[in-house]
């Protein structure tokens, strides 16, 4: 059950499009289409952004996108916005009845 | 609206035991799986634990696994975490989250309940 991996920290300009990477392995990310994502303000509990690697529930902006590449997926924010400042949480099922989540990666709107 | 409350949280010393509750409403409760998600402090999310809709089927992370209990009630609306033997990096924030019945993912989260592993 190790995490997966996400960058740290990535920067963008309002009106910017920005994208966050999230890999694993074959039996996480790359075995299975479940892959979800999280936004996490300060203080706050997380919020559902995609789920099924590239599904946006009802109330999501389309501005958010997920895809997925072999052991590695991505999700997109076009049009960046202030309140878009969050951290960002990949997760992944990994079979056998587990998950497992990314390290997060903290987006700053410059 | 729907709504998880999680409640339970608190100081306790290591070896301890601690009973997490999560109260659920606005949503049928007994079609939904129910997770439990940590997040020590300035640290990321980790899966805890799931329990299938029916209560049929649990899972744990293999750091919690012989330690925590996953249950609920479905009379009483309410997913439980019955943690024992806590160490300190049980410390975290824990959330209880919702997830549809046969997909994996979590999409509706409580504002959490806080433990402290401490003496």
């Amino acid at each position: 059950q190790s995490a997966l991996t996400q960058p740290a920290s990535v920067s963008g300009s309002p009106g910017q499009s920005i994208t966050f990477s999230c890999t694993g392995t074959s039996s996480d990310i790359g075995g299975y289409n479940y892959v979800s994502w999280y936004q996490q303000h300060p203080g706050k509990a997380p919020k559902l952004m995609i789920y099924d690697v590239s599904k946006r529930p009802s109330g999501v902006s389309n501005r958010f996108s997920g895809s997925k590449s072999d052991n590695t997926a991505s999700l997109t924010i076009s049009g960046l916005q202030a309140d878009d400042e969050a951290d960002y949480y990949c997760c992944s099922y990994a079979g056998s009845s587990e998950w497992v989540f990314g390290g997060g990666t903290t987006l700053t709107v410059l | 609206e729907v709504q998880l409350v999680e409640s339970g949280g608190g100081l306790v010393q290591p070896g301890g035991s601690l009973r997490l509750s999560c109260a659920a409403s606005g949503f049928t409760f007994s079609s939904y799986w129910m997770y439990w998600v940590r997040q020590g402090p300035g640290k990321g999310l980790v899966w805890v634990s799931r329990i299938k809709s029916d209560g049929s089927s649990r899972s744990y992370a293999d750091s919690v696994k012989g330690r925590f209990t996953i249950s609920r009630d479905k009379a009483k609306n309410t997913l439980y975490l019955q943690m024992n033997s806590l160490r300190a990096e049980d410390t975290a924030v824990y959330y209880c989250a919702r997830g549809p019945r046969g997909d994996y993912y979590m999409d509706v989260w409580g504002k959490g309940t806080t433990v402290t592993v401490s003496s």
